[in-house]
């Protein structure tokens, strides 16, 4: 069963940055790609970057190009997001999700939240 | 791509039947998952390849649609499936949502 614990998340000033973790179990963590998705208290889901499962190809929304990086490590079983010069839009639950199958359908993580305030 | 749904919130009752609809900005296939979400959790799979039911979730749950229109169908609503439901294409990256629909009592 996928089991995805994410930490990290705390309230921390504009500008500033933030290293998020996902500790995955459960499955071949280092056989599957895996995603961060965010979702701004009372808004929507909002994938926000995608790594291969062996680092090789990554991908991230326009609205965070630039500022956050996806890694992992596979020896850990753990994805990371670094999320620099942060902004109060960035504020949201972020969750890790592990895609599989032909359709790459989402299994989640509980979330970790991040503040953005002065 | 553009996901957008209808309604964006919808007021039903126990036992009551309802669809929501999900439309595709251009052709997605059947790359299309549903999710639902209860506040302060997170999403949950219910739906995946527009029409195959995610195991241990409840055969009221039906969904439908490929290319560009997409239904996700809840027959005879149960006090549990008061929530927010959302719909995802996986079809091509930036993967994206629909903005989600508000299930109220």
């Amino acid at each position: 069963q996928v089991q995805l614990v994410e930490s990290g998340g705390g309230v921390v000033q504009p500008g500033r940055a933030l290293r998020l973790s996902c500790e995955a179990s459960g499955f071949n963590f280092r056989a599957y790609a895996m995603h961060w998705v965010r979702q701004a208290p009372g808004k929507g889901l909002e994938w926000v970057a995608i790594t291969s499962f062996d680092e090789s190809k990554k991908f991230y929304a326009d609205s965070v190009k630039g500022r956050f990086t996806i890694s992992r490590d596979n020896s850990k079983s753990t994805l990371f997001l670094q999320v620099n010069s942060l902004k109060t839009d960035d504020t949201a639950v972020y969750y890790c999700a592990q895609s599989s199958g032909r359709f790459q359908s989402f299994s989640w993580g509980q979330g970790t939240l991040v503040i953005v305030s002065s | 791509i553009q996901m957008t749904q209808s309604p964006s919130s919808l007021s039903a009752s126990v036992g009551d039947r309802v669809t929501i609809i999900c439309r595709a900005s251009q052709n997605i296939s059947s790359y299309l998952n549903w999710y639902q979400q209860t506040s302060g959790k997170a999403p949950k799979l219910l739906i995946y390849g527009a029409s195959s039911l995610q195991s241990g979730v409840p055969s009221r749950f039906t969904g439908s649609g490929s290319e560009t229109d997409f239904t996700l169908t809840i027959s005879s609503l149960q006090p549990g499936d008061f929530a927010t439901y959302y719909c995802q294409q996986t079809y091509i990256l930036p993967i994206t949502f629909g903005q989600g629909t508000r299930l109220e009592i």
